[in-house]
């Protein structure tokens, strides 16, 4: 199965600056990845598929780039209420397998 | 408003069994597949299994085959994990989630039922 891998595990960035966040894969794919965020006490909440479509009702300040083994998900001005972890999920490859979060703080 | 609750989770022993259910509303059920994933704690999140629309087909984890079973009710619009031979291991934060589009990706999440494996 393919592992993914998040990077960095907590990332502190200030309100209003950008956040950059990343996901390799141990192997090759196209475009079959998912970014969820998932707040304290909340479920998951799907935010990018196909690598960089957005999800329905998701701001613009998120999106997501990347193919092959090297993806990445991107907050251009970061608001208090996107702290959370972010996780990624290759759905290329069965059975679909998750990064191991990334934790966005405020700095 | 898509909503999922999932219930029945709780504490059981090695070798026990339990059945968790996901009542599914605001979203038409039996046009979409179904999926179970867990986290355990301190881990990254792992698929259990998936069953399609109309429930004939069936996928599960390796880790869980043989031992878990997954069904869905449509009249009820209701997903079921049925979890025997329970293990240390199979303590987690078990979630469905509604599929986006034919297998995958998982759109919508319930807020999880915890399950806990231990004497």
């Amino acid at each position: 199965e393919i592992v993914m891998t998040q990077s960095p595990a907590t990332l502190s960035v200030s309100p209003g600056e950008r956040a950059t966040l990343f996901c390799r894969a141990s192997q090759s794919f196209s475009s079959n990845l998912a970014w969820y965020q998932q707040k304290p006490g909340q479920p998951p909440r799907l935010l990018i598929y196909g690598a960089s479509t957005r999800a329905t009702v998701i701001p613009a300040r998120f999106s997501g780039s990347g193919s092959g083994t090297e993806f990445t998900l991107t907050i251009s001005s970061l608001e208090s209420e996107d702290i959370a972890v972010y996780f990624c999920m290759q759905y290329d490859n069965w059975p679909p397998t998750f990064g191991q979060g990334t934790k966005v703080e405020i700095k | 408003e898509v909503q999922l609750v999932e219930s029945g989770g709780g504490l059981v022993q090695p070798g026990g069994s339990l059945r968790l259910s996901c009542a599914a509303s605001g979203f038409t059920f039996t046009n979409y597949a179904m999926t179970w994933v867990r986290q355990a704690p301190g881990k990254r999140l792992e698929w259990v299994s998936s069953i399609s629309g109309s429930g004939a087909n069936t996928f599960y984890a390796d880790s869980v085959k043989g031992r878990f079973t997954i069904s869905r009710d449509n009249s009820k619009n209701t997903l079921y994990l049925q979890m025997n031979s329970l293990r240390g291991e199979d303590t987690a934060i078990y979630y469905c989630a509604k599929v986006f589009q034919l297998w995958v990706p998982f759109d919508y999440w319930g807020q999880g039922t915890p399950l806990t494996v231990s004497s």
